[in-house]
């Protein structure tokens, strides 16, 4: 049974500081990963999806990485801002297309 | 950009009622879904549905679930008797393929009393 796992809970962090999230996952089979942010009481909002082909996707300040193999995957978010502050999640879909999802990084960015 | 949208925001519903969310899936996309987060926990599949019917479900989805197209704009989810147990954020996301990314909505509070 997949599950997925983030690395820090909570991260608090300057503004101006490039950080990267974790996302670990125990069954490497996976078609793609998804990276979301949550805002809170909010929805979900697709920031990158890396296929299962591909080793990393770029979209502005974030780059996300995928090693299949080792069952990883890293968000880098380059000179945060405040605005960045939100709860980041990673999700994997296998053969299936449900996606299964970690508990999430709560990121703060201080100003 | 095209976007989910679901409604209601927030249902209050007594316990033993039925209850409706509904949701306007992006209009090209051929995948719905619905997904559920109870406060504090990892948001959690519950079905998934592509040329009228359900391709999977998960455990959650038991008898008291069900999911409709009604029309060719609306992708709604039913639960028959609701329990203290469903209080939740409901979400319905969609895809145009099966490979591409899922575009969620803001979410139904859904509290039962």
């Amino acid at each position: 049974k997949q599950e997925v796992t983030q690395i820090p809970a909570a991260l608090s962090v300057p503004e101006g500081e490039n950080l990267v999230l974790n996302c670990s996952f125990t069954d490497s089979a996976i078609y793609n990963l998804q990276w979301f942010r949550q805002d809170p009481g909010k929805g979900l909002t697709s920031l990158l999806l890396i296929q299962s082909s591909q080793r990393e996707q770029t979209s502005g300040r974030l780059n996300a990485s995928l090693d299949k193999s080792s069952g990883r995957s890293t968000l880098y978010i380059a000179a945060s801002q405040p605005g960045d502050s939100a709860t980041y999640l990673c999700a994997v879909r296998g053969a299936t297309n449900k996606l299964i999802f970690g508990t999430g990084t709560l990121l703060a960015v201080q100003p | 950009e095209p976007e989910v949208t679901q409604t209601p925001s927030h249902q209050v519903t007594q316990m033993g009622q039925e209850v409706i969310l509904r949701c306007v899936p992006i209009s090209n996309h051929l995948y719905f879904y619905w997904y559920r987060q109870i406060l504090g926990q990892k948001v959690e599949f519950l079905v998934s549905f592509y040329n009228n019917e359900i391709s999977e479900k998960s455990e959650i989805f038991d008898d008291q679930f069900s999911v409709e197209r009604p029309d060719g704009s609306n992708f709604t989810l039913k639960i028959r008797s609701t329990k203290l147990e469903d209080s939740a954020m409901y979400f319905c996301a969609s895809s145009d393929e099966n490979n591409q990314p899922q575009h969620f909505g803001d979410g139904t509070r859904l509290s039962i009393l």
